[in-house]
């Protein structure tokens, strides 16, 4: 079956610029999850989803980044004022209750 | 989250089992062993993960010693494709509560010819 698909899998941006990365969950999964890995780094939790509310933010490094999802399915993790230490691959996760985080392949994002 | 322990890197020649430790001594009664890996330029692949008794899928294996305080993955032919990096990760299985991954560094797989 599908599995999460993110897009676009590569977005190069001029600093200053906003960008708007999105995720497509798989089917039915109610949770959802972003991530991001900068070069040679382990993964870094950003926020959660439960349906459409996120009850965890904890990790959104600053308040130009922000996230939403609609219709408990698509997400979009927009970033404002890009700076180039934005710069990293951005990873989408779902799951369902109790099974695992299923990824999608990320959005590498190059800020010049 | 208890804390995981893996080697930093390991070798393994094509078509031989790869054996992949993991020490996890604090270890809760409800948390799981995750074990996922991810191959360069793609997304974390899940492959298994176990409460206390061994798991086998089309993937591998998780061997889970009795006190829990360890495991091992087994990928029982290893090929080329196989080349990445490992992750063991300790956790509660995921409810409504929601709980991120923490990967840590993770075992460099090089599989070899």
């Amino acid at each position: 079956g599908a599995g999460v698909s993110q897009s676009p899998s590569n977005k190069v941006t001029e600093k200053g610029k906003d960008v708007e990365l999105r995720c497509d969950p798989i089917s039915g999964h109610t949770a959802l999850y972003w991530y991001r890995q900068s070069l040679g780094q382990g993964l870094e939790f950003l926020i959660y989803f439960q349906g459409n509310s996120a009850p965890d933010k904890s990790g959104l490094p600053s308040d130009r980044f922000s996230a939403e999802r609609t219709g408990g399915s698509v997400s979009t993790l927009t970033i404002q004022r890009t700076q180039q230490e934005d710069s990293a691959v951005y990873l989408c996760a779902s799951t369902n209750n109790y099974q695992p985080q299923h990824f999608g392949d990320g959005t590498r994002l190059s800020i010049l | 989250d208890a804390k995981t322990t893996q080697p930093t890197s390991m070798d393994c020649a094509e078509g031989r089992a790869a054996n992949l430790p993991c020490n996890h001594s604090t270890i809760s009664g409800n948390e799981y062993v995750y074990w996922y890996r991810q191959i360069h330029s793609q997304g974390p692949q899940y492959i298994i993960h176990g409460l206390k008794n061994n798991e086998t899928n089309e993937m591998a294996s998780l061997i889970i010693t009795e006190d829990r305080k360890s495991s091992t993955l087994i990928l029982p032919h290893a090929t080329l494709r196989d080349t990445a990096v490992y992750y063991c990760i300790v956790r509660v299985a995921d409810s409504n509560s929601g709980y991120a991954l923490n990967f840590g560094k993770g075992t460099s797989l090089l599989v070899t010819p």
